[in-house]
């Protein structure tokens, strides 16, 4: 089992819709979770840490399910602006390893 | 005013052939890494240096050479390309190694011929 889970994709959602995102990890050890946001053919940008307590960014929020072992982002009202590749990633301590997701890729339409 | 800069943008050798990529970060961070993203676009991590120290080598062929002249740079120096390393590979920085989020350079493009 890979030790961060994605489904690729893509989601094809109109503009306005409200799409989400899971994310499943293996490794309870891990403490720290983020997305990043993936242009093509550009570089990760990190789009929100994620928090147990769950946390809002905007349209975006994000939630952890340590219980489960996933996290979510769920993005309302969503722009054209917002097709992208959405890569969830976690830390792991002993340096700041990031293990990242294969991505997820949405592609927000007219 | 660029956060994470890495050079070259772009770069095309045949294999065989040695090459540096070089990377510099103006946030005042004390650690960086090394991803390498594959054509699957699977972003790896290879290697990471806290103030000019190597604390993570993640099983990478010793063809590959980090090296950390100070805590603001950090370039990669590969001998002996071959096809498999095509890819395109970004240099990252964090605060510390305490779980901080990772902020990314724009990544070189490195096609093997």
């Amino acid at each position: 089992r890979k030790e961060v889970e994605q489904d690729p994709g893509p989601f094809n959602v109109p503009e306005g819709a409200t799409v989400a995102f899971n994310c499943t990890y293996s490794n309870s050890a891990s403490q720290s979770f983020f997305w990043y946001r993936q242009d093509c053919r550009k570089e990760p940008k990190l789009l929100m840490s994620v928090y147990s307590s769950g946390n809002e960014d905007g349209r975006f929020t994000a939630q952890l399910n340590r219980a489960s072992q996933y996290i979510s982002l769920l993005i309302r009202d969503s722009k054209l602006s917002d097709s992208a590749t959405y890569l969830c990633a976690k830390s792991t301590g002993g340096g700041n390893k990031l293990t990242f997701g294969t991505g997820t890729q949405l592609k927000v339409e007219l | 005013d660029t956060a994470v800069s890495q050079t070259p943008k772009y770069l095309v050798t045949q294999m065989g052939n040695d090459k540096s990529i070089k990377c510099e970060q103006n946030l005042g961070h004390d650690t960086m890494y090394w991803y390498k993203q594959d054509s699957k676009k699977f972003l790896k991590i290879m290697f990471s240096y806290n103030n000019k120290e190597l604390i993570i080598n993640e099983t990478v062929p010793n063809r590959f050479s980090p090296k950390s002249p100070d805590k603001a740079h950090l370039n990669l120096h590969i001998n002996s390309l071959e096809l498999g390393d095509s890819a395109v590979y970004f240099c990252a920085s964090s605060r510390g190694t305490g779980e901080q989020p990772q902020h990314f350079g724009d990544g070189t493009r490195l096609s093997i011929l």
